[in-house]
């Protein structure tokens, strides 16, 4: 439950405002996943990292930008959202991406309300 | 394409009786298949997965799953029904050979009543 952590929780925000959701994974693992979860959506995958390079990414606006300085931290950087990037944002990671290795740890995301 | 369909919104048993979610694949090669779970207010947690090898998963808490190549199908089942159960759960595949990334179900809501 404490392998992959996410900070901050909650985070409620106005459309110009610029924030970061920060992911940390205690596990040893090479690979780091941001999911966009909606109500009654799939789950989306957004950015995938494998040994800190960007293997992935699934035609996210670029109001998204995601920074993996090292293999153990995930940033998500926001900047002018929109109310329908209001979701629940989940980071993940797993051994390696891209592998049968690739079972996914989650963190417990953070709730987003973009205003 | 790969896809994964789950196709009931929600499920309801009671306590103590065997429960089944219902899952069903799409894959051009041979899928990996996982099932998740999420508890209110928390992340996913991985209960199991099947490669490749023995049909029948067993995982977390005392959930199995059964992978039936003929009908593209990856069930979750457990023989007795808690009301700790009651979550949402996922449904995910991969087609490792198509190089594709893991692609998750809708969720089915499991509701155990007392």
């Amino acid at each position: 439950e404490t392998g992959v952590t996410q900070t901050p929780r909650h985070l409620v925000m106005g459309m110009t405002n610029k924030k970061s959701l920060k992911c940390e994974q205690h596990l040893g693992h090479n690979a780091m996943y941001w999911y966009k979860q909606s109500a009654k959506k799939p789950l989306e995958l957004m950015f995938v990292y494998n040994f800190k390079e960007q293997t992935e990414n699934n035609s996210v606006p670029s109001r998204f930008s995601p920074e993996c300085p090292n293999s153990s931290h995930l940033f998500l950087h926001l900047h002018t959202l929109q109310p329908e990037d209001s979701a629940l944002y989940l980071c993940a990671s797993s051994r390696v991406a891209g592998t049968d290795q690739e079972t996914q740890y989650f963190g417990p995301g953070t709730r987003l309300l973009v205003l | 394409a790969q896809s994964v369909a789950q196709p009931e919104d929600q499920v309801n048993v009671a306590e103590g009786n065997p429960l089944t979610v219902k899952c069903t694949y799409s894959v051009s090669g041979n899928p990996y298949l996982f099932w998740y779970v999420q508890y209110p207010n928390r992340g996913l947690q991985f209960l199991l997965k099947y490669i490749t090898g023995d049909n029948l998963v067993k995982g977390s808490y005392g959930f199995e799953a059964e992978f039936n190549k003929s009908q593209t199908s990856f069930h979750l089942k457990k023989p007795s029904a808690l009301v700790s159960d009651s979550a949402l759960y996922f449904c995910a595949v991969r087609d490792l050979q198509a190089g594709t990334a893991l692609i998750f179900g809708k969720g089915t809501t499991l509701s155990v009543s007392s």
